[in-house]
């Protein structure tokens, strides 16, 4: 079955600083990874994904996440983070077989001024 | 109106009341789930539908009954709940019966639910 764990459950970093959050996933083939946000009381918003291809992958708000299967990751990262990025982000893995999507726990990210 | 919306966005109700959420996705999409959001436990999938046809159910007690209509709406029926079962109910779909970029899920904003 497959698996992801976010092995940080809480991140502080300070406004202009650097962020990587960490994903780690379990499954047997190559799978489909995602990266999703979620802002206080809202939904979950699709930062990137990973599909096939480049193992460097561009989303939206200046996030990057890098696929590799050596280490069976797929982290998160933003050179420069502004207070607007404060949040919960969620890994998730989907499985070639059917659309099944399993979520990490999650990452809640805190930037100070 | 884009993307998928969900109605209510709050609810809160008694053991004993009968609710409906409804989720709304216009996307042209042919799957739609139905996710549980607790503050302890991560994402649970509840139940998915392809083509109006239910392909998932993730051992969902049975006072949560879900309703596919057609490809556009999903409902999740209420009846009898539990104050455990107070949480965020998040609504997706996806292209369906593709694999590949046509799974990518979409959310919507969610229902909190407060059961009392």
């Amino acid at each position: 079955a497959q698996s992801v764990t976010q092995p940080d459950i809480h991140i502080t970093v300070s406004e202009g600083a650097s962020l990587e959050l960490r994903c780690n996933y379990s499954y047997g083939a190559t799978p489909y990874l995602f990266w999703y946000v979620q802002s206080p009381g809202q939904g979950l918003q699709l930062l990137l994904k990973y599909f096939s291809g480049d193992t460097l992958v561009q989303g939206i708000k200046g996030f990057e996440a890098e696929f590799k299967r050596s280490q069976s990751s797929f982290n998160l990262r933003k050179p420069s983070v502004h207070w607007s990025d404060a949040a919960e982000y969620f890994c998730a893995v989907l499985g070639a077989a059917g659309n099944k999507l399993t979520f990490g726990g999650g990452t809640r990210v805190l930037v100070k001024p | 109106e884009t993307g998928v919306t969900q109605t209510p966005r709050h609810l809160v109700m008694g053991m004993t009341n009968k609710k409906s959420l409804k989720c709304e996705q216009h996307l042209g999409h042919n799957a739609m789930y139905w996710y549980k959001q607790s503050a302890k436990k991560p994402l649970e999938l509840m139940f998915v539908y392809n083509f109006k046809e239910q392909t998932e159910n993730n051992s969902v007690p049975s006072r949560f009954s879900p309703e596919c209509p057609n490809s556009s709406h999903l409902f999740l029926h209420l009846h009898t709940l539990q104050p455990e079962d107070s949480a965020l109910y998040l609504c997706a779909s996806s292209q369906g019966a593709t694999m590949g970029e046509g799974e990518t899920q979409y959310f919507g904003p969610g229902t909190r639910l407060l059961v009392l």
